[in-house]
Protein backbone atom coordinates (compact mmCIF):
# COMPACT_ATOMS: atom_id res chain seq x y z
CA UNK A 1 0.00 0.00 0.00
CA UNK A 2 0.92 3.37 -0.71
CA UNK A 3 1.83 6.02 2.48
CA UNK A 4 1.85 9.48 1.92
CA UNK A 5 3.89 11.24 4.34
CA UNK A 6 2.79 15.63 5.15
CA UNK A 7 5.58 17.68 6.32
CA UNK A 8 5.71 19.57 8.29
CA UNK A 9 3.43 19.29 10.71
CA UNK A 10 2.87 22.36 11.53
CA UNK A 11 3.27 25.19 9.59
CA UNK A 12 3.33 28.55 11.55
CA UNK A 13 2.98 31.77 9.44
CA UNK A 14 1.19 35.42 9.17
CA UNK A 15 -1.26 36.51 6.31
CA UNK A 16 0.37 37.44 3.55
CA UNK A 17 3.40 35.16 3.95
CA UNK A 18 3.91 32.29 1.15
CA UNK A 19 3.07 28.87 2.90
CA UNK A 20 4.73 25.71 1.26
CA UNK A 21 3.56 22.09 2.23
CA UNK A 22 5.05 18.95 0.79
CA UNK A 23 3.80 15.43 0.57
CA UNK A 24 5.76 12.27 -0.13
CA UNK A 25 4.74 9.10 -1.45
CA UNK A 26 6.73 5.89 -0.43
CA UNK A 27 6.89 4.25 -3.66
CA UNK A 28 6.76 6.48 -7.18
CA UNK A 29 3.01 7.63 -7.98
CA UNK A 30 1.19 8.96 -10.99
CA UNK A 31 0.81 12.83 -10.58
CA UNK A 32 -2.89 12.55 -12.26
CA UNK A 33 -4.13 11.22 -9.60
CA UNK A 34 -2.73 13.55 -6.56
CA UNK A 35 -5.37 15.86 -4.83
CA UNK A 36 -5.07 17.98 -1.83
CA UNK A 37 -8.02 19.30 0.57
CA UNK A 38 -8.41 21.73 3.30
CA UNK A 39 -10.17 21.05 6.34
CA UNK A 40 -11.48 23.77 8.58
CA UNK A 41 -12.29 23.18 12.42
CA UNK A 42 -16.10 21.56 12.61
CA UNK A 43 -15.98 21.85 8.87
CA UNK A 44 -15.78 19.03 6.06
CA UNK A 45 -12.57 18.64 3.59
CA UNK A 46 -12.83 20.00 0.51
CA UNK A 47 -10.99 19.60 -2.82
CA UNK A 48 -8.61 22.09 -3.69
CA UNK A 49 -6.49 20.41 -6.23
CA UNK A 50 -6.64 17.52 -8.05
CA UNK A 51 -4.42 15.63 -11.06
CA UNK A 52 -1.80 17.34 -8.97
CA UNK A 53 -2.05 20.94 -10.42
CA UNK A 54 -5.76 21.15 -11.19
CA UNK A 55 -7.42 23.76 -9.22
CA UNK A 56 -10.95 22.71 -8.45
CA UNK A 57 -14.04 24.74 -8.76
CA UNK A 58 -13.88 27.70 -7.63
CA UNK A 59 -10.70 28.06 -6.20
CA UNK A 60 -8.24 31.20 -5.81
CA UNK A 61 -5.29 31.40 -7.93
CA UNK A 62 -3.05 31.69 -5.04
CA UNK A 63 -3.28 27.83 -4.75
CA UNK A 64 -1.39 26.01 -6.88
CA UNK A 65 -0.06 22.10 -7.06
CA UNK A 66 3.06 21.22 -8.35
CA UNK A 67 5.20 17.78 -8.66
CA UNK A 68 6.14 13.77 -9.37
CA UNK A 69 7.05 10.89 -8.54
CA UNK A 70 6.79 10.79 -4.72
CA UNK A 71 7.38 14.28 -4.44
CA UNK A 72 4.69 16.84 -4.36
CA UNK A 73 3.60 20.15 -2.88
CA UNK A 74 1.04 22.73 -2.02
CA UNK A 75 1.49 26.46 -2.49
CA UNK A 76 -0.42 29.49 -1.14
CA UNK A 77 1.08 31.88 -2.82
CA UNK A 78 0.14 34.69 -0.01
CA UNK A 79 -1.87 33.51 2.96
CA UNK A 80 -5.52 34.88 3.58
CA UNK A 81 -7.05 34.90 6.55
CA UNK A 82 -9.40 32.10 5.77
CA UNK A 83 -6.59 30.07 4.39
CA UNK A 84 -5.16 29.14 8.20
CA UNK A 85 -6.77 25.09 7.97
CA UNK A 86 -5.38 21.40 7.91
CA UNK A 87 -4.29 20.35 4.87
CA UNK A 88 -4.74 16.47 3.24
CA UNK A 89 -3.02 15.10 0.34
CA UNK A 90 -4.45 12.08 -1.06
CA UNK A 91 -3.61 9.52 -3.88
CA UNK A 92 -6.55 8.44 -5.26
CA UNK A 93 -5.06 6.38 -8.11
CA UNK A 94 -5.41 3.24 -6.21
CA UNK A 95 -7.31 1.12 -3.59
CA UNK A 96 -7.09 2.18 -1.13
CA UNK A 97 -6.70 5.91 -1.63
CA UNK A 98 -4.69 6.92 1.05
CA UNK A 99 -5.04 10.19 2.96
CA UNK A 100 -1.30 12.21 4.39
CA UNK A 101 -1.49 12.75 7.91
CA UNK A 102 -1.96 16.70 7.45
CA UNK A 103 -0.09 19.81 7.68
CA UNK A 104 -2.03 22.27 9.82
CA UNK A 105 -1.12 26.25 8.70
CA UNK A 106 -1.68 28.24 11.65
CA UNK A 107 -1.17 32.18 12.20
CA UNK A 108 1.95 32.84 13.89
CA UNK B 1 -26.09 23.11 -6.65
CA UNK B 2 -24.48 19.57 -5.39
CA UNK B 3 -25.86 18.78 -1.92
CA UNK B 4 -25.07 16.20 0.30
CA UNK B 5 -27.14 16.24 3.18
CA UNK B 6 -26.37 13.58 6.25
CA UNK B 7 -28.12 11.62 8.92
CA UNK B 8 -27.99 13.19 12.44
CA UNK B 9 -24.90 11.96 15.31
CA UNK B 10 -25.74 8.82 16.99
CA UNK B 11 -25.01 7.38 19.87
CA UNK B 12 -24.59 3.45 20.30
CA UNK B 13 -23.88 1.03 22.92
CA UNK B 14 -20.58 -1.60 22.01
CA UNK B 15 -21.57 -3.84 19.27
CA UNK B 16 -24.35 -2.21 18.27
CA UNK B 17 -24.69 -1.22 14.30
CA UNK B 18 -25.14 1.77 12.57
CA UNK B 19 -26.60 3.14 9.86
CA UNK B 20 -25.59 6.82 8.43
CA UNK B 21 -27.36 8.38 5.31
CA UNK B 22 -26.57 10.54 3.04
CA UNK B 23 -29.33 11.77 0.54
CA UNK B 24 -27.92 13.78 -2.88
CA UNK B 25 -29.33 16.41 -4.80
CA UNK B 26 -28.29 18.55 -7.49
CA UNK B 27 -27.13 16.17 -10.09
CA UNK B 28 -27.79 12.32 -11.70
CA UNK B 29 -27.25 10.03 -8.64
CA UNK B 30 -25.48 7.29 -11.00
CA UNK B 31 -23.25 9.46 -12.58
CA UNK B 32 -20.72 9.80 -9.19
CA UNK B 33 -19.65 7.42 -6.83
CA UNK B 34 -19.08 7.82 -3.42
CA UNK B 35 -16.62 6.93 -0.52
CA UNK B 36 -17.24 6.84 2.87
CA UNK B 37 -14.41 8.48 5.33
CA UNK B 38 -13.84 9.14 8.88
CA UNK B 39 -12.21 11.15 10.96
CA UNK B 40 -11.62 10.27 14.69
CA UNK B 41 -11.64 13.34 17.50
CA UNK B 42 -8.22 15.31 17.03
CA UNK B 43 -7.21 12.45 14.01
CA UNK B 44 -6.48 12.50 10.19
CA UNK B 45 -9.16 11.35 7.45
CA UNK B 46 -9.28 7.62 7.16
CA UNK B 47 -11.28 5.96 3.97
CA UNK B 48 -13.18 3.10 4.39
CA UNK B 49 -14.65 2.50 1.40
CA UNK B 50 -16.39 3.11 -2.12
CA UNK B 51 -19.69 2.60 -4.08
CA UNK B 52 -20.40 2.78 -7.67
CA UNK B 53 -23.60 4.14 -7.58
CA UNK B 54 -24.38 2.49 -11.28
CA UNK B 55 -23.55 -0.70 -10.97
CA UNK B 56 -23.43 -1.15 -6.76
CA UNK B 57 -19.93 -2.44 -6.89
CA UNK B 58 -17.86 -2.00 -3.45
CA UNK B 59 -14.47 -2.01 -2.62
CA UNK B 60 -14.03 -1.72 1.56
CA UNK B 61 -10.47 -0.98 3.37
CA UNK B 62 -8.98 -4.40 4.79
CA UNK B 63 -9.45 -2.66 8.32
CA UNK B 64 -13.21 -3.11 7.95
CA UNK B 65 -13.89 -5.99 5.51
CA UNK B 66 -16.45 -7.86 7.05
CA UNK B 67 -17.83 -5.22 9.22
CA UNK B 68 -18.83 -2.48 6.60
CA UNK B 69 -21.69 -2.43 3.99
CA UNK B 70 -22.15 0.47 1.74
CA UNK B 71 -25.52 0.55 -0.34
CA UNK B 72 -27.08 3.45 -2.48
CA UNK B 73 -30.59 3.54 -3.24
CA UNK B 74 -31.13 5.47 -6.54
CA UNK B 75 -34.82 5.57 -6.15
CA UNK B 76 -34.03 8.40 -3.50
CA UNK B 77 -30.34 9.15 -4.27
CA UNK B 78 -29.10 8.31 -1.16
CA UNK B 79 -26.54 6.42 0.16
CA UNK B 80 -25.68 4.15 3.04
CA UNK B 81 -23.07 3.39 5.21
CA UNK B 82 -23.74 0.47 7.70
CA UNK B 83 -20.72 -0.25 10.05
CA UNK B 84 -21.52 -3.55 12.91
CA UNK B 85 -20.35 -4.83 16.03
CA UNK B 86 -19.13 -1.25 16.95
CA UNK B 87 -16.15 -0.20 19.72
CA UNK B 88 -15.44 2.70 21.41
CA UNK B 89 -12.74 3.19 18.73
CA UNK B 90 -15.39 3.80 15.64
CA UNK B 91 -16.47 7.04 17.57
CA UNK B 92 -15.96 9.31 14.76
CA UNK B 93 -17.33 11.71 12.41
CA UNK B 94 -18.16 10.05 9.19
CA UNK B 95 -18.65 11.67 6.18
CA UNK B 96 -19.47 10.67 2.62
CA UNK B 97 -18.01 12.04 -0.41
CA UNK B 98 -19.00 12.07 -3.65
CA UNK B 99 -16.44 10.75 -6.19
CA UNK B 100 -15.66 13.17 -9.44
CA UNK B 101 -16.64 10.27 -11.53
CA UNK B 102 -18.87 7.28 -11.95
CA UNK B 103 -15.79 4.93 -11.32
CA UNK B 104 -14.00 3.96 -7.86
CA UNK B 105 -10.70 4.87 -8.12
CA UNK B 106 -8.93 7.72 -10.32
CA UNK B 107 -11.40 10.13 -9.10
CA UNK B 108 -10.89 12.81 -6.12
CA UNK B 109 -13.40 13.94 -3.61
CA UNK B 110 -14.98 16.71 -5.07
CA UNK B 111 -18.22 17.20 -2.59
CA UNK B 112 -18.44 15.93 0.89
CA UNK B 113 -21.24 15.85 3.27
CA UNK B 114 -21.38 17.67 6.46
CA UNK B 115 -20.51 14.81 8.63
CA UNK B 116 -22.03 12.55 11.04
CA UNK B 117 -20.79 11.95 15.01
CA UNK B 118 -21.19 8.56 15.79
CA UNK B 119 -20.20 8.23 19.40
CA UNK B 120 -19.92 4.99 20.70
CA UNK B 121 -20.22 4.48 24.49
CA UNK B 122 -21.46 2.10 27.30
Amino acid sequence: EIVLTQSPGTLSLSPGERATLSCRASQSVSSSYLGWYQQKPGQAPWLLIYGASSRATGIPDRFSGSGSGTDFTLTISRLEPEDFAVYYCQYYGSSPPPFGQGTKVEIK
Amino acid sequence: QVQLVQSGAEVKKPGASVKVSCKASGYVFTRHGFSWVRQAPGQGLEWMGWINTYNDNTDYAQKFQGRVTMTADTSTSTAYMELRNLSSDDTAVYYCARLLGRGLIYYPFDYWGQGTLVTVSS
